[in-house]
């Protein structure tokens, strides 16, 4: 079982939609979870994080944590072109041997179709 | 506040050379990850450093190695390069160990 899983898309949403973005994690102790967001060719570019259960809102994103059945998701509302990219869910290690790590899933292609 | 730079941004190398890549670090982050990023494997972790101390390697070869320096700028080496070491290499700086991390541009390598 990978550690960080992400359905690799793509997913693809009319503009102006709401994008939902899943990824589930089998370490039952993480505690710290990230989304980040990147174009291609260009580095990953951190778009949120959440640390507790329940949800964050940050402009058109929200992010959501339900560390009981392990997953949390990014939602975009009124989805843009520009919206268009790769999204990875990231997780920090809980081991106290894997502090500075996260571990990252495959990552979900978004596409919005104007 | 700048953000992490890395240099070089492209690199061409031939099997069995070396190469040294360099990531400075958000002003005030003490702790400094790199990263590989391939199309088959994503993004995995290579090390970790924090107040010029290894503290996390990920799992990769001995010919993976970096260091960090008093100014928390970091370095990466890598030795016999092989053509599976093409690659994207992602460093990342963090205020301290387990918070956020921001990622530099990355430094894009091509063995022959």
């Amino acid at each position: 079982q990978k550690e960080v899983e992400q359905n690799s898309g793509p997913l693809s949403v009319p503009e102006g939609a709401i994008a939902s973005l899943n990824c589930t994690y089998s370490d039952r102790g993480s505690q710290s979870f990230f989304w980040y967001r990147q174009y291609s060719g260009k580095s990953p570019e951190l778009i949120m994080s959440i640390y507790s259960n329940g949800d964050k809102e940050d402009g058109r994103f929200t992010a959501q944590l339900n560390k009981a059945s392990q997953y949390v998701s990014l939602l975009i509302r009124d989805s843009q072109p520009s919206d268009s990219a790769t999204y990875l869910c990231a997780v920090n290690g809980v081991d106290p041997s894997n502090t500075g790590k996260l571990i990252f899933g495959q990552g979900t292609t978004l596409q919005v179709k104007p | 506040k700048a953000g992490v730079t890395q240099t070089p941004r492209y690199l061409i190398k031939t099997r069995g050379q070396q190469v040294t890549l360099s990531c400075s670090p958000i002003s005030g982050h003490r702790s400094v990850s790199w990263y590989q990023q391939t199309p088959g494997q994503g993004l995995q972790f290579l090390f970790e450093y924090f107040s010029e101390t290894q503290r996390n390697k990920g799992n990769f070869p001995g010919r993976f190695s970096g260091r960090q320096f008093s100014n928390s700028r970091s370095e990466m080496n890598v030795s016999t390069l092989e053509l599976g070491d093409s690659a994207l290499y992602l460093c990342a700086s963090s205020l301290d160990i387990n918070n956020e991390q921001f990622f530099g541009p990355g430094t894009r390598l091509t063995v022959l």
